[in-house]
């Protein structure tokens, strides 16, 4: 059971190119989410998905867009990255179920994005 | 809108003393729970306590424990018998019971803490 992977690991990219990040989890989990860390601000939700082929805007959602096509896995894209998207790169997954088990996140070892 | 504050970047302490780490929030709601999340140098987000918000005792868990006050809008975390791989970034998060629903985790800015030999 590996839980919640990412990949990869560490990335530099340079201004306008693209990418993704993949995520994966083996948890069988209806939820997951996108969020991104940054000195002095905490972790902020990017984007989200409740289930299988749904997905939802987070507190920052531009610059980034999302897919859940399998439900293990959640994909995050930079269409074209920009320096003020250096940052790293968190993805969590969780489950609806009974309270209060149900509402932990579940968070991978991230992803160090550096746009130069 | 639900805020988190952390008013402490930074603080240290001694191997096998006691700290606190602060954090308040706002909400207007009756129904939420409170997390603290512990980050270490490997940048994994691990899951220290939660608290319910409707249980009157506060969440202890091995040697980490909370203060609870609900009228207050206060959750601090208390490290008893600190040990050098306490050393980590932690982040206060609160979270509102939207039963049925998406349920958003809003974070802290982060309280970093050094154990020291």
């Amino acid at each position: 059971n590996a839980g919640v992977t990412q990949t990869p690991k560490f990335r530099v990219l340079k201004t306008g190119q693209s990418m993704t990040l993949l995520c994966a989890q083996d948890m069988n989990h209806e939820y997951m989410y996108w969020y991104r860390q940054d000195p002095g601000m905490g972790l902020r939700l990017i984007h989200y998905s409740v289930g299988e082929g749904t997905t939802a805007k987070g507190e920052v959602p531009d610059g980034y867009n999302v897919s859940r096509l399998k439900k293990q896995n959640f994909l995050l894209g930079l269409e074209s990255a920009a320096p003020s998207q250096t940052s790293v790169y968190f993805c969590a997954s969780s489950y609806p179920g009974v309270a209060p088990s149900s509402y932990e996140q579940y968070f991978g070892p991230g992803t160090r994005l550096t746009v130069t | 809108a639900q805020t988190v504050t952390q008013s402490q970047p930074e603080m240290s302490v001694q191997e096998a003393e006691t700290v606190t780490l602060s954090c308040t929030y706002d909400t207007s709601e009756n129904n939420y729970y409170l997390f603290w999340y512990k980050q270490p140098p490997s940048r994994q987000m691990i899951l220290v306590i939660r608290q319910e918000a409707y249980k009157q005792q506060n969440a202890t868990e091995n040697r980490f424990s909370v203060n609870f006050q609900k009228a207050a809008k206060s959750f601090s975390l208390k490290i008893s018998d600190s040990q050098l791989g306490d050393t980590a970034m932690y982040f206060c998060a609160f979270m509102l019971d939207v039963s049925g629903g998406y349920n958003k985790l809003i974070f802290g800015a982060g309280t970093r803490l050094a154990v020291h030999p």
